[in-house]
């Protein structure tokens, strides 16, 4: 059974950099298929797509957040991975890492446990 | 706000059924499929339906799902008190690539 989990610090500082790692078990991100993707949502608040990786490399971002995200992936470790630059209070959400259906589907699934990322002086 | 507009809460009583909007445009709902997701609180949202009216194993068929235009709908039948919880759709767009609505809060009075 496939399943994700984040990891990376629950605190950041205004202006630093979030670094987040997904690790996937019960499946190899190398044979699959499908993109991943990372997905973050404020508490409270709804659902905002970051940005996919496909494990060749490919990658598509959220035009809104592009300037400042960078994905990467690792498929000797079974990972991909999550930098946002220059965070601000703004930034403060749960981060979800997703199996991303595209190119062929579009959907989401599944889903890690996210992580919460606070980002505060 | 979100590009996809859903109302923010429903309700309804144990076996009612219920319906949750979700309204895009031509850029997203209107050419591309729509998939539903459903999240407790203090839980990751779990994928519903795909492919507009598509179920993933384990998904009861007390939940369907339907596209017609710019528009997509989730449909609940035989509400029953486990089913409260937020639900989010979500589709491709042609410019902003992958977009959510702002959910709805489902209510089993």
């Amino acid at each position: 059974q496939l399943q994700l989990r984040e990891s990376g610090p629950g605190l950041v500082k205004p202006s630093e950099t979030l670094s987040l790692t997904c690790t996937v078990s019960g499946g190899s991100i190398s044979s699959s298929s499908y993109f991943w993707g990372w997905i973050r949502q404020p508490p409270g608040k709804g659902l905002e797509w970051i940005a996919s990786i496909y494990s060749g490399g490919s990658t598509y971002y959220n035009p809104s957040l592009k300037s400042r995200v960078t994905i990467g992936v690792d498929v000797s470790k079974n990972q991909f991975s999550l930098r946002l630059y220059s965070v601000t209070a703004a930034d403060t959400a749960l981060y979800y890492c997703a199996r991303d259906g595209r190119p062929i589907e579009n959907w989401f699934d599944p889903w890690g446990q996210g992580t919460l990322v606070t980002v505060s002086s | 706000q979100s590009v996809l507009t859903q109302p923010p809460s429903a309700s309804g009583t144990p076996g009612q059924r219920v319906t949750i909007s979700c309204s895009g445009s031509s850029s997203n709902i209107g050419g591309t499929p729509v998939a539903w997701y459903q999240q407790f609180p203090g839980t990751a949202p779990k994928l519903l339906i795909y492919s507009n009216n598509q179920r993933p194993s384990g998904v009861p068929d007390r939940f369907s799902g339907s596209r017609s235009g710019t528009s997509a709908s989730l449909a609940i039948s035989g509400l029953q008190s486990d089913d409260e919880a937020n639900y989010f759709c979500g589709t491709w767009d042609v410019t902003l690539h992958v977009v959510f609505g702002g959910g709805t809060k489902l209510t089993v009075l």
